[in-house]
């Protein structure tokens, strides 16, 4: 099984800053990676799938780069509505594990 | 638009059986390429990927629970079953189905979700 961590775990920041996080999968997933943002009480929403392609109505301030082991998810400039956890997942091998979080919270 | 909406018991003993449905429309389990997953989240944990069926009857279990797992379909009915059986208390969780297709742009990701429904298990 895929083990994919995320760091970090929290990640303090203003509205307006730049916003990086980072996956790693314990082997190659290729570009097989995607990340989701959840908001309290919500569902998970696909935000960024085969690494680098946004989903359906996702903004362009969020952008997603990496392939192989390690993977970067980066908000270009914070709004409000960003502040949520995020989740990564890889599809390269069964079953299709999900990272353990990064919770983007305001500084 | 694709939906789909998760329902079943609210709360479970320990050592019972959990039988979960997953309602959805706007695609069917009929059409070449498309599947539902199942996803839990315990309260304040991480996401934890369980079972997958595809349109052909392609069946995919998380290796940890497979003993536990058991998913279906009801092309009829546009529903998706989860079972699992022996529940315990660690498996109180928020349980979400998802859409998934192979053909496509956005191959093999869960888009869209369900809502979610919690199970709690407790004597």
């Amino acid at each position: 099984e895929i083990v994919l961590t995320q760091s970090p775990a929290t990640l303090s920041l203003s509205p307006g800053e730049r916003a990086t996080l980072s996956c790693r999968a314990s082997q190659s997933v290729s570009s097989y990676l995607a990340w989701y943002q959840q908001k309290p009480g919500q569902a998970p929403r696909l935000l960024i799938y085969d690494a680098s392609n946004r989903a359906t109505g996702i903004p362009a301030r969020f952008s997603g780069s990496g392939s192989g082991t390690d993977f970067t998810l980066t908000i270009s400039s914070l709004e409000p509505e960003d502040f949520a956890v995020y989740y990564c997942q890889q599809r390269s091998n069964w079953p299709h594990t999900f990272g353990q979080g990064t919770k983007l919270e305001i500084k | 638009q694709i939906t789909l909406k998760e329902s079943g018991p609210t709360l479970v003993k320990p050592t019972q059986t959990l039988t979960l449905t997953c309602t959805f429309s706007g695609f069917s389990l009929s059409t070449s390429g498309v599947g539902v997953g199942w996803i839990r989240q315990p309260p304040g944990k991480a996401l934890e990927w369980l079972a997958l069926i595809y349109w052909n009857d392609d069946k995919r279990y998380s290796p940890s629970l497979k003993s536990r797992l058991t998913i279906t379909k009801d092309t009829s009915k546009n529903q998706v079953v989860l079972t699992m059986t022996n529940m315990d208390p660690v498996d109180t969780a928020t349980y979400y189905c998802a859409h998934i297709t192979i053909f496509g742009v956005v191959s093999n990701w869960f888009d869209p979700w369900g809502q979610g429904t919690l199970v709690t298990v407790s004597s």
